[in-house]
This record gives C-alpha cells, sequence and structure tokens, in this order.
C-alpha cells in the first residue's frame, strides 16, 4: 500500500534551472495538496486540486505551477529556480477537506 | 485572519513526565482541529483530530473555545513520543485546506 509517494526524494539545482516534482497517490482521492515547508516554519500551502482538472492556488503559489490530469498524478513544476524556493516539499492526498490528509516522505530541493 | 500558533519551538522533558504541546488558534466560530505528527525519518502523519475525541497513544486534546485552545496533553512521556507536533486549523473552521502552525519539536529524554 503505496499511498502518496513523491519523487525525487533530493535535488539540487541551479538558479534558473526548472525541474518538476512528482507526485502520485493510489488511494482514489479527490483532493491533492503540495507544501512547502521552510526551516522552522509551518508548512505553507502552495496549489491544490479538488480532482482532475481542477487546480487552485494556495497561500505561496508564485514561482510554481500545477497540472492535475489524473486523479492519481499531482506534478508541481518550479520555473526559473531562486534560492528561496530551498525548502523540503510535501505532497499529500484526502478524500475531501476536512478529513485526513497522507502525506507524501517529502521532497528536499536546493538553489545554488 | 485565521491563524495557529504554536508558542514553543521545542519542548524537553524526562521519560515518565506529563507532556502538553500548546496550540492556540484564531476563528470565531467553532473549528475542527487537529494534531498532526512527525516521527523522525517518517512522513507526517494524523494524530488525532478534535471531533473524534479520542485518544491516541495516550495523546488527549480538548478544544476550549474561551481560550481558544487546542493543546495536546499526556500524562506520562515516553521516549517514542520524540518527534515533532504540528496543530492544525481548516480553513473556514472546518472545510477548507489546513494551516499549519510552525509546530513543536518534543524530545524525551531517558
Amino acid at each position: 500500500n503505496a499511498g502518496v509517494t513523491q519523487t525525487p526524494k533530493f535535488r539540487i539545482l541551479k538558479i534558473g534551472q526548472s525541474m518538476t516534482l512528482q507526485c502520485t497517490q493510489d488511494m482514489n482521492h479527490n483532493y491533492m495538496y503540495w507544501y512547502r515547508q521552510d526551516p522552522g516554519m509551518g508548512l505553507k500551502l502552495i496549489y491544490y486540486s479538488v480532482g482532475a482538472g481542477i487546480t487552485d492556488k494556495g497561500e505561496v503559489p508564485n514561482g510554481y505551477n500545477v497540472s492535475r490530469s489524473t486523479t492519481e498524478d499531482f506534478p508541481l513544476r518550479l520555473e526559473l529556480a531562486a534560492p528561496s524556493q530551498t525548502s523540503v516539499y510535501f505532497c499529500a492526498s484526502s478524500r475531501m477537506t476536512g478529513n485526513t490528509i497522507y502525506f507524501g516522505e517529502g521532497s528536499w530541493l536546493t538553489v545554488v | 485572519a485565521q491563524r495557529v500558533t504554536q508558542p514553543e519551538k521545542l519542548l524537553s522533558v524526562f521519560k515518565g513526565a506529563p507532556v502538553e504541546l500548546k496550540c492556540n488558534y484564531s476563528y470565531s466560530g467553532s473549528p475542527e482541529l487537529f494534531w498532526y505528527v512527525q516521527y523522525s525519518r517518517q512522513r507526517l502523519q494524523l494524530l488525532l483530530r478534535h471531533i473524534s475525541r479520542e485518544s491516541i497513544k495516550g495523546f488527549t486534546a480538548d478544544l476550549n473555545k474561551g481560550e481558544t485552545s487546542f493543546h495536546l496533553k499526556k500524562p506520562f512521556a515516553q521516549e517514542e513520543d520524540s518527534a515533532m507536533y504540528y496543530c492544525a486549523l481548516p480553513y473556514g473552521g472546518s472545510q477548507g485546506n489546513l494551516i499549519f502552525g510552525k509546530g513543536t519539536k518534543l524530545s524525551v529524554k531517558p
């Protein structure tokens, strides 16, 4: 039972590079989320999706893009990486809002 | 604005001592609140939620609307309780995306 799987686990990017963080869930959850966690800070919502084809901005969407072509997958794209995007990124899913959220293991991203 | 405050970054107790991790929230209605936990090298996971009124791993949390608090308590801490604990509140009180506090690192010493 994989739950929420995100890749890669670690990545170092140079300023201005682009990359995609992959996220997939096998629980048939409608809702998916991307959070970032900076050192000493709580999780902040970047983007979320309430179902395939529907995405919406969270608290800190600038510099990121998402898509939700299938129920299972919710990739997060970083365009023109900046040092401010150095963070730990968590993908998560839930059956609906208000329900338990299931998290991936996190992706550590460093932009240098 | 809705907010979740966890005033302690780090809480250190000895094994067997009582522990209380503080959480205060700002919301005018009757919120649903959650505690999530992240053990070392594990993913973030739900510990307990207000609506279920359960005791999980000996932890309980009571919603105090007067004090707008949802403190997490355990009468006798164990070493395996050492982890990061996050309090969370949904936007709109019950159905929205979660707002997380900054987290409290609990360290239980032998």
